[in-house]
This record gives C-alpha cells, structure tokens and sequence, in this order.
C-alpha cells in the first residue's frame, strides 16, 4: 500500500527558505505514471494546490506561487522535495505531500505543520 | 486563479441525503473530468471519497456518489451518518495546474 510521509523544518524565519522531502513507500516514483506534487492548508483556512513533478522532472506550479516554488525529485531515494522561498507569516501551514493523478492529489501523507514566525 | 466555489456549510439529519456544489469554469470543472472529492475530519489528512467526477476508490461506502453538469461538480451523500460530519472539499484539474474549492462544512444534526 502506498504511503508518503512528510519530514521538515516546524518553524521557518521570515524572508528565509521552507524545505520539506516526501519519502515514499510502497510504490516507485519512477515506475509510476502519475505525477506527485504538495498541497497546503492554512489554519482554519481551506486547501492550497502547490505544485507537482514527475519522476524526470517535468514541473507544473501554482500560477500565483510560481515564482517562490521549486520541486524535485531524487528517484534512488524514492522521495521529491519543496522549496519555497521569501516565506512570509501567510505561508504558515499544514503541508502535505500527495501522488496526483491529472494533477489532483489521489493519495495523501498525513501532513506537517510549518510555522513562519522569527 | 480563482479558487472554485463551494457553500460553507450544509446540514442534514441522519439518513437524509445532502448534496455539495462545486462550480468552477470552462477551464477547469466544465473542460475536463477529473474532478476529486475529499473528506477530512478535524485534525487529519484530507480522505479521497470520489475521483473522476464520479468514480468511487475501494473502501468508499456507495452512500457517497458524484457528478457533474456544465461547470458545476456534486458530491452527494445519501443515508446521512453521524461520521459523516466532517469538511469537504472539490479539485479539479485546470490544464497545467490543480485547482481547490474553499471546502465545506457538513453538520449532522
């Protein structure tokens, strides 16, 4: 059975860097036809689609992200990881990590809290 | 872009049925039918309850089903649980990118 777990930095500086890695188990990202991407959930607030990557790099953003967005994808670790740059106190939020089909999550990881505070 | 559109909240009673709206655009729920529902409880990871617009992954009770018309995606719920109070939110896919609804909040009463 699939599975995606998320690791990373719970707190973040402003103006500074969100790194966070997607391991997956259960299945390989470079035998599977879909692409895997990161969604994220402001508290209280609905959800966010990030951006996405297949296992040979080809990437899809958020219009209004992509500017701060980079994805990549390490296929001998089996894991993708999110970059998102000049973080700002609105960027605080459960991130998840998912396997997309057509670009919508279909499975999901169980989510990591990412606080921008100084 | 703009986030699709869901109402905030829905009630019902148990084993009544509700039904939750997404309406989007020609450019995302009306151009494609890759549309996902989701369920999440307080606290947990967003539940795949329907993908396709209608199609239902294994373990998904047939209480929930799908559809779509025009730029507008359904999910209804029949024979309403009290499990069944949770958020619900819409996505679907926009051409090179994946778009949310604002998600919604199902109260059994």
């Amino acid at each position: 059975q699939l599975q995606l777990q998320e690791s990373g930095p719970g707190l973040v500086k402003p103006s500074e860097t969100l790194s966070l890695t997607c391991i997956v188990s259960g299945g390989s990202i470079s035998n599977s036809p879909d692409y895997w991407g990161w969604i994220r959930q402001p508290p209280g607030n609905g959800l966010e689609w990030i951006g996405s990557i297949y296992y040979s790099g080809k990437t899809y953003y958020n219009p209004s992200l992509k500017s701060r967005v980079t994805t990549s994808v390490d296929t001998s670790n089996n894991q993708f990881s999110l970059k998102l740059s000049s973080v700002t106190a609105a960027d605080t939020a459960v991130y998840y990590c998912a396997r997309l089909s057509w670009l919508v999550p279909r499975n999901w990881g169980q989510g990591t809290l990412v606080t921008v505070s100084s | 872009q703009s986030a699709l559109t869901q109402p905030r909240s829905v009630s019902g009673s148990p084993g009544q049925s509700v039904t939750i709206s997404c309406t989007g655009t020609s450019s995302d729920v009306g151009g494609y039918n890759h549309v996902s529902w989701y369920q999440q409880h307080p606290g947990k990871a967003p539940k795949l309850m329907i993908y396709d617009v209608s199609k239902r992954p294994s373990g998904v009770p047939d209480r929930f089903s799908g559809s779509k018309s025009g730029s507008t995606a359904s999910l209804t719920i029949s024979g309403l649980q009290a499990e069944d109070e949770a958020d619900y939110h819409c996505c679907s896919f926009a051409g090179s990118y994946a778009v949310f609804g604002g998600g919604t909040k199902l109260t059994v009463l």
